[in-house]
């Protein structure tokens, strides 16, 4: 059965700092690995979307990497801004294509 | 492009009592998804439908919850009768293929049962 687990699970970093995601899986086995965003009382935004066959996806200041070998990504976020506040979810793809989420990390960046 | 459409984004019931929520997918999208997110949780997969087939309802509490996709568009959701831990945001998001490169979540329908 497919676990996802982040660390950490809540973050507090000043504004400007460069911070790290981590997302682990325990079934390497996977289609493609989703980094998404939530804000409070909102729905999901995606944000980065690794297929398999990929390493690594970038979007602005934003970097999401892969190893499925090891069952792990990270979700890179440089310069971080107080609009960046949020929680962050990894998520990955199994059978039919739906989703199998971590818990998220609640981030909150101090200006 | 709209986006997912949801109602209601609140509702409050009684334990015991039912519920509906109601979803309306991006235009053309054939697959539909429903996901519960309970407080401090991920998101979990409910039930997953492509055009107005199930495709995967396997985590579904089928002996209180039902859900339909008439005519492969719109899907509303029922719980009938909840239970305290029903209690949870419910997320309907859809996507064009089932690759999930196009995964679009709708803001969910937060349901308090007391």
């Amino acid at each position: 059965k497919q676990e996802v687990t982040q660390i950490p699970a809540a973050l507090s970093v000043p504004e400007g700092e460069n911070l790290v995601l981590n997302c682990s899986f325990t079934d390497s086995a996977i289609y493609n690995l989703q980094w998404f965003r939530q804000d409070p009382g909102k729905g999901l935004t995606s944000l980065l979307l690794i297929q398999s066959s990929q390493r690594e996806q970038t979007s602005g200041r934003l970097n999401a990497s892969l190893d499925k070998s090891s069952g792990r990504s990270t979700l890179y976020i440089a310069a971080s801004q107080p609009g960046d506040s949020a929680t962050y979810l990894c998520a990955v793809t199994a059978g039919t294509y739906k989703y199998i989420f971590g818990t998220g990390t609640r981030l909150k960046v101090l200006a | 492009e709209a986006g997912v459409a949801q109602s209601p984004r609140y509702k409050i019931i009684e334990k015991r009592q039912s519920v509906a929520f109601w979803c309306n997918p991006i235009s053309g999208h054939a697959t539909l998804y429903w996901y519960q997110q309970i407080l401090g949780q991920g998101p979990k997969l409910l039930i997953q439908f492509q055009n107005n087939g199930v495709v995967d309802d396997s985590q579904l509490p089928k002996d209180r919850f039902s859900a339909e996709r008439l005519k492969g568009v719109d899907s509303t959701l029922k719980i009938q009768p909840a239970k305290l831990e029903d209690s949870a945001v419910y997320l309907c998001a859809s996507s064009l293929q089932q690759t999930g490169a196009d995964y679009t979540f709708g803001s969910g329908t937060r349901l308090t049962v007391v």
